[in-house]
């Protein structure tokens, strides 16, 4: 299994563009999350997913859409970047919710907005 | 010793010696709680989780205790090694309506050899 696989790893976008952050996972997890990490800081949560088709959001959700036509992938998506949008991003699944199982994490995508 | 960083708090260590690692966790409701091991430009890797029942658990060369009275956590780390300097945090399940975790800010672990 490749677990949780995001890209790009990296980004440099200018003020008012668009992206579309991938995360795709193999181990059949209805459970997926997007986070954001600011230096020095811990995780906070974006979006949640708790099976296809089923969205909502987490704690900083403004600036973010999110969906989920498959069980398998969660893109993320910026739609006007601001320069408060910079910051590492992690998507992460589980097989449980009610945070009654690990999360697993994949390796991040470092964005900056300039 | 522990000293605290512009924004993180860190704890140095010598190779060899046990690590504890501190958290304060927000809400008395929460029943499930975990530490997650950050290196540097990775992912948040699990290390241990431990339920609300209970007020230890062992892993292999780590234990969490749980003091739900005062809401505090602590990772502690056997005979810790280079290969242990990370970032830890604890996460908590606040128990909303899906049950999300809430992390705390991080503690940095340097081991000097």
């Amino acid at each position: 299994n490749a677990g949780v696989t995001q890209t790009p790893k990296f980004r440099i976008l200018k003020i008012g563009q668009s992206m579309t952050l991938q995360c795709t996972q193999d181990m059949n997890h209805n459970y997926m999350y997007w986070y954001r990490q600011d230096p020095g800081m811990g995780l906070k949560l974006i979006y949640y997913s708790v099976g296809a088709g089923i969205t909502d959001k987490g704690e900083v959700p403004n600036g973010y859409n999110v969906s989920r036509s498959t069980t398998e992938d969660f893109p993320l998506r910026l739609e006007l970047a601001a320069p408060s949008q910079t910051s590492v991003y992690f998507c992460a699944s589980s097989s449980l919710g009610r945070g009654g199982a690990e999360q697993y994490f994949g390796p991040g995508t470092r964005l900056t907005v300039t | 010793g522990e000293s605290v960083g512009l924004h993180l708090p860190t704890l140095s260590v010598q190779e060899g010696d046990n690590s504890i690692i501190n958290c304060a966790y927000s809400n008395s409701a929460s029943d499930y709680f975990i530490w997650y091991k950050q290196e540097s430009g990775k992912g948040p890797q699990f290390i241990i989780d431990i339920r609300s029942n209970m007020d230890k658990r062992q892993g292999q060369r780590v234990t969490v205790l749980l003091n739900k009275t005062v809401k505090h956590l602590s990772l502690q780390i056997a005979a810790t090694q280079p290969g242990d300097s990370a970032v830890y945090f604890c996460a908590e399940n606040y128990g909303g309506s899906q049950g999300n975790l809430i992390f705390g800010k991080g503690t940095k672990l340097s081991v000097k050899p």
